[in-house]
Order: structure tokens, then sequence, then C-alpha cells
């Protein structure tokens, strides 16, 4: 257990709805990512905040945008959704955001677009 | 741009026996982290091991260690005594001590440990 928790683990919506991933990070630690895995485009970087501010964007399209909130916890929300953002939806977290801080994941969410 | 390679989609080992993964990385930043994850079937990715690019000794963490070869740009991870349970998919990440704090995962190797 690496102490991120994610809810939920499963989420089965419709193409052209709107979900929300929360994230609890590690206690201690104020750096949050979203990434994303799929089949064809494997694990990408999505986005960080650090205490509540956005640090870095990766490869996250305008129809996703994210938070992170005073008790550091994080959202993450997808709208019209398409097929293709079926993928599975991890939080890591860490506790600054040097290159040397080792990022914790969380057990991800399953997101299938049907 | 940092980029990590895994060139070894799958990988075949016997039970106790050693084996290693190789990852190569390529970057311009003399300030970086390795680090190496597993993710068994049921998806969760777990922290193995983790190489400063200034360290001076090769990391060790239990059953795991990393052959960090800095010259040739490789951070390759050495699994002693194989288990069953180490059967799952290993991915190496890269993350630069500058600009974006993300990490770059390479494709992932695939691992089976055969009784």
């Amino acid at each position: 257990d690496s102490g991120v928790t994610q809810t939920p683990k499963h989420l089965i919506t419709a193409t052209g709805q709107r979900v929300t991933l929360r994230c609890s990070p590690r206690s201690g630690d104020l750096s949050v990512y979203w990434y994303q895995q799929s089949l064809d485009q494997g694990l990408q970087f999505l986005i960080q905040y650090y205490n509540g501010e956005e640090r870095a964007k990766g490869n996250i399209l305008e129809r996703f945008s994210a938070q992170q909130f005073p008790d550091l916890h994080s959202e993450l929300n997808l709208s019209s959704l398409e097929l293709g953002d079926s993928a599975l939806y991890f939080c890591a977290s860490s506790v600054a955001a040097a290159a040397t801080d080792t990022q914790y994941f969380g057990p991800g969410t399953r997101l299938t677009v049907l | 741009a940092q980029k990590i390679t895994q060139t070894q989609p799958g990988m075949f080992v016997q039970e106790k026996e050693a084996v290693t993964l190789d990852c190569t990385y390529d970057t311009s930043d003399p300030s970086y982290g390795l680090f190496w994850y597993k993710q068994p079937s049921s998806g969760e990715m777990i922290f193995l091991i983790y190489q400063g690019s200034y360290d001076q000794q090769n990391a060790t963490e239990g059953r795991y260690s990393l052959n960090f070869q800095k010259a040739r740009k490789s951070a390759n991870l050495v699994i002693s005594a194989s288990q069953l349970g180490d059967s799952a998919m290993y991915f190496c990440a890269m993350r630069e001590g500058r600009g974006f704090q993300k990490l770059v995962f390479g494709t992932g190797t695939r691992l089976l440990v055969s009784p």
C-alpha cells in the first residue's frame, strides 16, 4: 500500500458524459501528479500540482481539468468523454517536486467509456 | 527531450534465477533521477528502486539492484532469486532536474517467472 488513495476504482460511463476522479496523496506529500495509461499511448503525464498550485502540464486535453484543494487532495475532471478516453488513470504524490523525489502511485481508476 | 528505451517486450526466467531488465535513457540534463516501477496484473504501480545521476554507488533494495552505467546511459534492473510473484510489467522512468518535473516512462518489459 503506497498510501495514495484513489476513488472510484472503476468507472463506466457513456460518451459525452463528465466524470470526476479523486485522489488523496500520502500524508505529508505536497505534490500530486496525474497520469493516463492506455494501450496505445502507454503511460503519459497529464498534470502536476504542488501545494495547491498548478506546476506543470503535459499531454492533457482541453476537455480535462484538475485542481488541488487546500487539504491537498486532488480531482481530475474529464468532460465530453470519448471512447478513446478509456484508460487507467493514476494519481501519484511526492514530498516536494525535486527530480530526486520518488513518486508513489495510487491504485488507479479504470475508466471505461461506452 | 528526455527519452527512455526498454528494448525487451518480454522476458522469461525460472524461479530462483537472476534476471536483468534493460533500460537506456537519453537526456542533456546533468541532474536526473531514474526509477523502476512494477505493475502486476492487478494494475497498481509499485515503486521498486531509485538511482540519482550523481550517486556514486549502484542502488540496491532487497532483491532489486540497479546497474547504473552513466557513460553508456543505461540503468538496468537486476532481480536476484526470482519469485513467482515477480511476474509483472516493469517500467523504467526518468525525471529531469530542470523544466517539467514529470516522470517519462519506457514502454515496459513483461517478466514471466516459471516454477
